[in-house]
């Protein structure tokens, strides 16, 4: 079966821009999470949904930054204005039920570059 | 809060060697502790993962873990490397609760040399 799949790859976006980050998670996962990868860097936690409710955005570094799911599948990370700290990899990961034991199932992350 | 140190950034080991990844975290709850694999391009891959139970955890490619409360430290073994080895191996903690949101060390380069 597909894996957790995201898009785009790959985008450039000037300062200022306002960017969607799409995440398809494996099918009938009712958990999905957004991280950011800096370079060189471990991923950080930036939210988390449990079906279509977003339980914790506590990672979420600034009002520029939102996330939705609104059917409780397909999710998408939006970041108003961007800037240059926003260049990182934005990785999701979906689990098949909530609590820690479920394993989460990292998609290949889209890399996001702001010049 | 939970934190996890990765010490140093790169390691390199000859082919057939033993791999040693180390990793010290920090919980003020029983934590529950992961190791990932990030290959070039690709997304993270569960390696392995303790939560409760025996403190000796394999997992997938050989390679397996040991949970020491009183050293709070979860560290990555592997007997003898293959240059397939080569990756990114990042370790994680987690608590025990329903938001199970992972927390990072900053990842350990494993380089194989031939």
């Amino acid at each position: 079966g597909a894996g957790v799949s995201q898009s785009p790859r790959y985008k450039v976006a000037k300062r200022g821009q306002d960017v969607a980050l799409r995440c398809d998670p494996i099918s009938g996962h009712v958990s999905l999470f957004w991280y950011q990868q800096a370079l060189g860097q471990g991923p950080e936690f930036l939210t988390y949904f449990q079906n279509e409710a977003q339980l914790d955005k506590s990672g979420l570094p600034s009002d520029r930054f939102f996330a939705e799911r609104p059917e409780g599948s397909v999710s998408t990370l939006k970041i108003q204005r961007t800037q240059q700290e926003d260049s990182a990899v934005y990785l999701c990961a979906s689990s098949l039920l909530w609590g820690t034991v479920n394993e989460q199932y990292f998609g290949p992350g889209t890399r996001l570059t702001v010049t | 809060a939970q934190s996890v140190t990765q010490l140093g950034s790169h390691v390199s080991v000859s082919e057939g060697a033993l791999v040693l990844l180390r990793c010290n975290y920090s919980s003020s709850v029983p934590p529950y502790l992961f190791w990932y694999v990030q290959y070039p391009n690709q997304g993270l891959q569960l390696l392995l993962k303790y939560t409760t139970g025996a403190t000796l955890v394999k997992g997938i490619n050989g390679f397996e873990a040991e949970f020491k409360k009183s050293e709070t430290s979860f560290h990555l073994t592997k007997p003898s490397a293959h240059m397939s080895d080569a990756a990114e191996y990042f370790c994680a903690v987690s608590d025990s609760g329903a938001n199970s949101k992972l927390t990072f060390g900053k990842g350990i380069t494993l380089s194989v040399r031939p």
